[in-house]
């Protein structure tokens, strides 16, 4: 496996929800993201943060409000989603800011919104 | 602003035979990093292969290597002696050396091994 672990793994939750994504990364890297996946679609590039600030915010909605306690852990809390929210959200991790630098994923969350 | 297309939602290819998958992409720099990644069911995303535009020899890595034509900005992969393992979805990705994190995405070609 890749050293980035993702829970859970499936997720069914109601519009007036609150629940959170975790990830965590073994890797020691200093730099993670959350990304959101659709089928047939572009991967799409919510947030990231370098050394816990976050330096990415692709204008996602703030029903979306990621946390990042330390550089191992991130989390992506959600509350009053929409239908059009349910995708697999993905996780990944780096070390650096590199152009060339590989990017380690995590399995992702399928989540569904009701 | 760049931009990835992949034109093959899915391809399929006879396990041992050779198939290549179909990138361009649309940028005005000329320095970046092109990349492929693979998606296989229920597992992690991981890195198949990268190329930096200022190389002219094109990349490899074992079965796998691509066909970087920078003037067509074309970025194909090339899989020989298909394995089943090797079915999965492949995503072409693009990141300028300014870029500051951002990856940009194709949508992805589902490469099926037939048996």
């Amino acid at each position: 496996e890749t050293g980035v672990t993702q829970t859970p793994r499936h997720l069914v939750m109601g519009m007036t929800n609150k629940k959170s994504l975790k990830c965590e990364q073994h890797l020691g890297h200093n730099a993670m993201y959350w990304y959101k996946q659709s089928a047939k679609k572009p991967l799409e590039l919510m947030f990231v943060y370098s050394l816990e600030e976050r330096v990415e915010n692709n204008s996602v909605p703030s029903r979306f409000s990621p946390e990042c306690p330390n550089s191992s852990h991130l989390f992506l809390h959600l509350h009053t989603l929409q239908p059009e929210d349910s995708a697999l959200y993905l996780c990944a991790s780096s070390q650096g800011e590199a152009a060339y630098t590989e990017a380690f994923f995590g399995q992702g969350t399928r989540l569904t919104v009701v | 602003a760049q931009t990835v297309t992949q034109s093959q939602p899915e391809m399929s290819v006879q396990e041992a035979e050779t198939v290549t998958l179909s990138c361009t992409y649309d940028t005005s720099e000329s320095d970046y990093y092109l990349f492929w990644y693979k998606q296989p069911p229920s597992r992690q995303m991981i890195l198949v292969i990268r190329q930096e535009a200022y190389k002219q020899q094109n990349a490899t890595e074992n079965r796998f290597s691509v066909n970087f034509q920078k003037a067509a900005k074309s970025f194909s992969l090339k899989i020989s002696d298909s394995q089943l393992g090797d079915a999965a979805m492949y995503f072409c990705a693009y990141r300028s050396t300014d870029s500051n994190y951002q990856l940009i995405w194709g949508a992805g070609t589902k490469l099926i091994i037939k048996p």
